[in-house]
């Protein structure tokens, strides 16, 4: 079945460092990615929708400087934290809509965000 | 943006019986989706039901929607304990199949063996 690949699973980093946040579809061509954050016992949030080939949409109050988000392919696309504080530790997950009969989408497994 | 809401926040059932969780939307939707994540983990697409369908069947799951109340219900019948995880709902209010989904704060299940 259809999968998204989504790397790395955990991750912990330094105050002032970058991450970089990659999923890739599988079998699939993912057109659109929409990347969302999650805290502990919440529900998601969606942050930014990427297109192949154009810029991102992010919702309102997420700081497109500080999650820059790339989709340079239809299989590809990566989200990076900059200068990741503490505040931006969560849980970050992809999903790319088909993949699915029945036009359900299709999520990563998700990366835990630790910054100390 | 603006997130439903689901009842009950949390659940806890014996083996065997069934679970029922609620969730209630705000506008109106192409679509709503359930699903499932296990802790720690990604989510994963239990069912989907139109704007115009009112019930839909997929093994153990039934799922209901009434758009003039906006809401949906989840069944998950003889539940077993691989059933514990929590239990999303997502609209999507867009105008393709395809847009973006809100999600719901979500029902954690737990099911006792």
């Amino acid at each position: 079945g259809a999968v998204v690949s989504q790397h790395p699973s955990w991750v912990i980093c330094k105050s002032g460092t970058s991450v970089k946040i990659e999923c890739r579809s599988l079998d699939f061509q993912a057109t659109t990615m929409f990347w969302y954050r999650q805290f502990p016992k919440q529900s998601l949030m969606l942050m930014a929708t990427s297109n192949e080939g154009s810029k991102a949409t992010y919702e309102q109050g997420v700081e497109k400087d500080k999650f820059l988000i790339n989709h340079a392919s239809l299989t590809l696309s990566t989200l990076t934290v900059t200068s990741a504080h503490p505040e931006d530790s969560s849980f970050y997950i992809c999903s790319a809509p088909g993949g699915r009969g029945n036009y359900g989408y299709t999520f990563g497994s998700g990366t835990r965000l630790t910054v100390v | 943006s603006q997130q439903g809401e689901e009842d009950p926040q949390a659940l806890s059932i014996q083996e065997g019986e069934n679970a029922t969780m609620n969730c209630s939307y705000k506008t109106s939707i192409n679509n709503l989706q359930w699903y499932r994540q296990n802790s720690g983990r990604g989510l994963v697409h239990l069912i989907l039901i139109r704007s115009n369908e009112r019930e839909k069947h997929s093994g153990r799951l039934r799922v209901t929607l009434d758009t003039s109340k906006k809401s949906s219900s989840l069944l998950i019948t003889a539940s077993r304990a691989a059933d514990t995880a929590s239990y999303f709902c997502a609209e999507n209010a867009g105008g393709t199949s395809y847009g973006k989904l809100t999600f719901g704060q979500g029902t954690i299940l737990t099911v006792h063996p």
